[in-house]
């Protein structure tokens, strides 16, 4: 019953070779995020999908970009991969609808573990 | 801001014991607020949460309270068990202007060890 997916759970690249991660989810939600955590820190935002529209963070490197096709899947392009993007990527969902709804909880996939060699 | 840091505040508490996990947040304009369990190599699992027109909530062997005044939340969980184990992280739902309307800004994570 698994609603938040994330494929594959470790992934292996080497320094400036494009990766894809993927993200699916069961819950129909409208937006889906995705985070970046390295050890003992707090997950920290790249962007999210509000439906179709994007929404990037303004700190977020454009070595990062993103594809939502449809509602249920979501990817995380790293276009060349430096040694310092290994780390966690998290995907998350939530239901909110555009622009309003501040009491929205976040649902988080199991993650994703980058190793740039 | 976000979190920075490479050292977790650590919690130690024995088997059966009950433990408090604290958590100051920074914007008095947060309405509200959610409580993540992240156990090793895992995504963040969601514990409880709680709004702003409350002061407490609570879930199984789970207390969350909020203190407005101080901007601080607080975890109780009853009667630790070993699976408690975990990194627990508090997030805010912060109001924000600009693209999305609300952001989930994370706390430092406090590293929770349950000694049998």
């Amino acid at each position: 019953d698994a609603m938040v997916i994330q494929n594959p759970r470790y992934q292996v690249t080497q320094f400036g070779k494009p990766v894809t991660l993927s993200c699916s989810q069961t819950l129909n939600h409208n937006v889906m995020y995705w985070y970046q955590q390295k050890s003992s820190q707090a997950p920290k935002l790249l962007f999210h999908y509000y439906d179709k529209d994007f929404n990037n963070e303004a700190d977020t490197p454009d070595n990062f970009q993103s594809r939502r096709p449809n509602t249920s899947f979501c990817f995380l392009d790293i276009r060349s991969p430096g040694l310092g993007d290994a780390a966690m990527y998290l995907c998350a969902t939530s239901r909110v609808p555009f622009g309003l709804a501040s009491t929205d909880t976040q649902y988080f996939g199991p993650g994703t573990r980058l190793t740039v060699l | 801001g976000e979190s920075v840091g490479l050292h977790l505040p650590t919690l130690s508490v024995q088997e059966g014991d009950n433990s408090i996990i604290n958590c100051a947040y920074s914007n008095s304009a947060s309405d509200y607020f959610i409580w993540y369990k992240q156990e090793s190599g895992k995504g963040p699992q969601f514990i409880i949460d709680i709004r702003s027109n409350m002061d407490k909530r609570q879930g199984q062997r789970v207390t969350v309270l909020l203190n407005k005044t101080v901007k601080h939340l607080s975890l109780q969980i009853a009667a630790t068990q070993p699976g408690d184990s975990a990194v627990y992280f508090c997030a805010e739902n912060k109001f924000r202007s600009g693209g999305s309307n609300y952001k989930l800004t994370f706390g430092k994570g406090t590293l929770l060890t349950v000694n049998p």
